[in-house]
Parts: C-alpha cells; sequence; structure tokens
C-alpha cells in the first residue's frame, strides 16, 4: 500500500501532557498538510509542506503546535500541554504540486482525545 | 462569511433515487473544484474533480457554476453503499488555499 499512512490511529492522553503524530506521505508528492476535523465539521487547515519547508501556518495553530518535516518526507505534528479543546481527529494529506492540477489524498487519520 | 458552503442535511433519500447537493464558494479566483466522500470516522477521499464543462462517472456528475459559484453533485440511481457525508472543496490556486466545506450527510434507506 503506497497511501498515506499516519501514526498512531487513536491516542489517548491527560490534559497536560505532549503529544506527537506521525504522517509519511506518498513517496513521489511533494507536499504535505495537516488538518483538524471536529464532528459535523469539515477538515480545518493547519499547516503546510513544500518538500522540507514549512510554508504556512494557520492563524488558528495556536504556539503550542509544532510541525516538521526535516528531510521533505515523513512529517511529525506535536501538541504540547495539550488541552480537552485539542481532542480532534488529525489529518495528514499529501499532493503532487506543480504537475498539474493539485489533488489532496488523506491518511487515515490520528483520533486523539485529551481527558 | 465562510469560503465555501454546503447545506448539511441530513439528506436521507430511498435506493434509487437521484438526489443533488450544492455548494457555494466565495473566493471567485477558485481555479479548481473537488467532491470527496466521507465515511464515518473515516478520511475524506477523493470522489471526483468538478470540471468547467460539467463531468460524469458512473452515476455521479458535477457540474460548475462560475457564474454564480456553485458546484452541484448528483447522484443517480442511490445505493445503500452510497451513503456517507459529502464533502465540497475549493482550492483558489494560492499557496495552500484548499476550502472545505462542512460536508453534506446523505443517507440512503433501503
Amino acid at each position: 500500500d503506497t497511501g498515506v499512512s499516519q501514526d498512531p490511529r487513536h491516542k489517548i492522553t491527560k490534559r497536560g501532557q505532549n503529544v506527537t503524530f506521525r504522517c509519511d506521505p506518498i513517496s513521489e508528492h511533494n507536499r504535505l498538510y495537516w488538518y483538524r476535523q471536529t464532528l459535523g465539521q469539515g477538515p480545518e487547515f493547519l499547516t503546510y509542506f513544500q518538500n522540507e519547508a514549512q510554508l504556512e501556518k494557520s492563524r488558528l495553530l495556536s504556539d503550542r503546535f509544532s510541525a516538521e518535516r526535516p528531510k521533505g518526507s515523513f512529517s511529525t505534528l506535536e501538541i504540547q500541554r495539550t488541552e480537552q479543546g485539542d481532542s480532534a481527529m488529525y489529518l495528514c494529506a499529501s499532493s503532487s504540486w506543480g504537475q498539474g492540477m493539485e489533488k489532496l489524498f488523506f491518511g487515515s487519520g490520528t483520533q486523539l482525545s485529551v481527558l | 462569511r465562510k469560503e465555501v458552503e454546503q447545506d448539511p442535511g441530513p439528506f436521507n433519500v430511498p435506493e434509487g433515487a437521484t438526489v443533488a447537493f450544492n455548494c457555494t464558494y466565495s473566493n471567485s479566483a477558485s481555479q479548481s473544484f473537488f467532491w470527496y466522500r466521507q465515511d464515518c470516522r473515516k478520511e475524506p477521499k477523493l470522489l471526483m474533480s468538478v470540471y468547467s464543462s460539467g463531468n460524469e462517472d458512473g452515476r455521479f456528475t458535477a457540474q460548475l457554476n462560475r457564474a454564480s459559484q456553485y458546484i452541484s453533485l448528483l447522484i443517480r440511481d442511490s445505493k445503500l453503499s452510497d451513503s456517507a457525508t459529502y464533502l465540497c472543496v475549493v482550492n483558489t490556486g494560492a499557496g495552500n488555499q484548499f476550502y472545505f466545506g462542512t460536508g453534506t450527510s446523505l443517507t440512503v434507506i433501503p
């Protein structure tokens, strides 16, 4: 399977703890996006990378959130000092930008529950 | 005003029915348009891109009206397996800008 993979699938943590999620994009894709989705809402943009460069962060992304894509391949999203409001599905998507119409392909997501 | 707006539904239709969803977008400079399907607690999956001339894929037809800034998805001969949430997605072509609607929930009833 050469799709987007995310790990872990589920994460339960206590308020105040730090969590880190990993995303492995489709290998030939140069862009990688992080989204957050809560029940009844569409995915909400968090940040994206083109190769290893983080090109944009949402204004909604507090400084407790940080993302990296050190070698332009996999990416990690870290949330420090988690809050109950951080509970959501965190989705990663990748795309091939610059080769025709850009389309997003999503991983299965990481469901975060903050107790 | 939201970038992309959809009627959240729910739409409950009998098997075999035809159902249509509409979506409006606010940025007239938007360049590409998509419908994604999302099953409960799963990731969104690309259903189809939407082209200016309209396009069809089996029972699914997508249309774009740039003048009125709306996109539609028509599902003919609904199947039980079509039950899902359908997300309208718009890309302005600048930077990251994929905007998602909140989704329209469809349940096909036997």
